[in-house]
């Protein structure tokens, strides 16, 4: 199983509310990633979980708090968001965040979440 | 820092044509480079990984290969169609203080015309 799956498929919520997006995937990988993608740009990196742990956060606002309950499931837990947050939020996951596996290592990407913050 | 860029940005081809596409890198200090397709409003989907090791991977009517002392990836497509139809992105995979960092291109917008 290669996949990785993410919920929901789209998401409208207003400034005030709390929603969250999920992530999860069964490869036995250790290192999970939240990206954002705004329309017609690349997808940018927002924070990296390595065993479960945060190891990085790149300056992203407090509006956004990840999660990492266990080894498969990754969250992205939402508040007070922007219209100019929204975006299609990809995870992804690979076997080691440093990239450590012999023959390199890959991110496999789920298919993404639409946000849209009204 | 390293930079990605694609070129062309965008492509329109008729049915048929075989047709490339480019990726450059401004550091060559890899360990894979990998190709990406990416629907309107979709996720990514991987059409082929090479390794720093490797020169080229093949699937279908897909080629990439890798140059990496100069800093070049190229994704050959043969006898494009319709469904082809995407947003192509090469990300290259590199340490970065530790931790596994990809860097995405700006991506080439194909349009194969039936």
């Amino acid at each position: 199983d290669t996949e990785v799956t993410q919920t929901p498929k789209h998401l409208v919520m207003g400034m005030t509310n709390k929603k969250s997006l999920k992530c999860e995937q069964h490869m036995g990988h250790r290192a999970m990633y939240w990206y954002k993608q705004k329309a017609k740009k690349p997808p940018e990196l927002m924070f990296v979980y390595s065993y479960e742990k945060l190891s990085i956060n790149e300056s992203v606002p407090s509006r956004f708090s990840p999660e990492c309950p266990n080894s498969s499931l990754l969250n992205l837990h939402l508040h007070a968001l922007q219209p100019e947050d929204s975006a299609l939020y990809l995870c992804a996951s690979s076997h080691s965040s440093s990239g450590a596996v012999r023959g390199g290592d890959t991110q496999y990407f789920g298919p993404g979440t639409r946000l849209t913050v009204l | 820092k390293q930079e990605v860029t694609q070129i062309p940005a965008a492509l329109s081809v008729p049915e048929g044509e075989n047709l490339v596409l480019n990726c450059s890198f401004t550091d060559s200090a890899i360990y894979n480079l990998q190709w990406f397709r990416q629907d309107p409003g979709k996720g990514l989907t991987s059409l082929l990984l090479i390794q720093s090791s490797q020169r080229e991977q093949t699937s279908g009517r897909l080629n990439a290969s890798l140059d990496k002392s100069s800093g070049r990836s190229t994704l050959y497509i043969a006898a494009s169609q319709p469904g082809d139809s995407a947003t192509y992105l090469c990300a290259v995979f590199a340490n970065s203080g530790g931790y596994q960092k990809v860097t995405f291109g700006t991506g080439t917008k194909l349009q194969v015309i039936p």
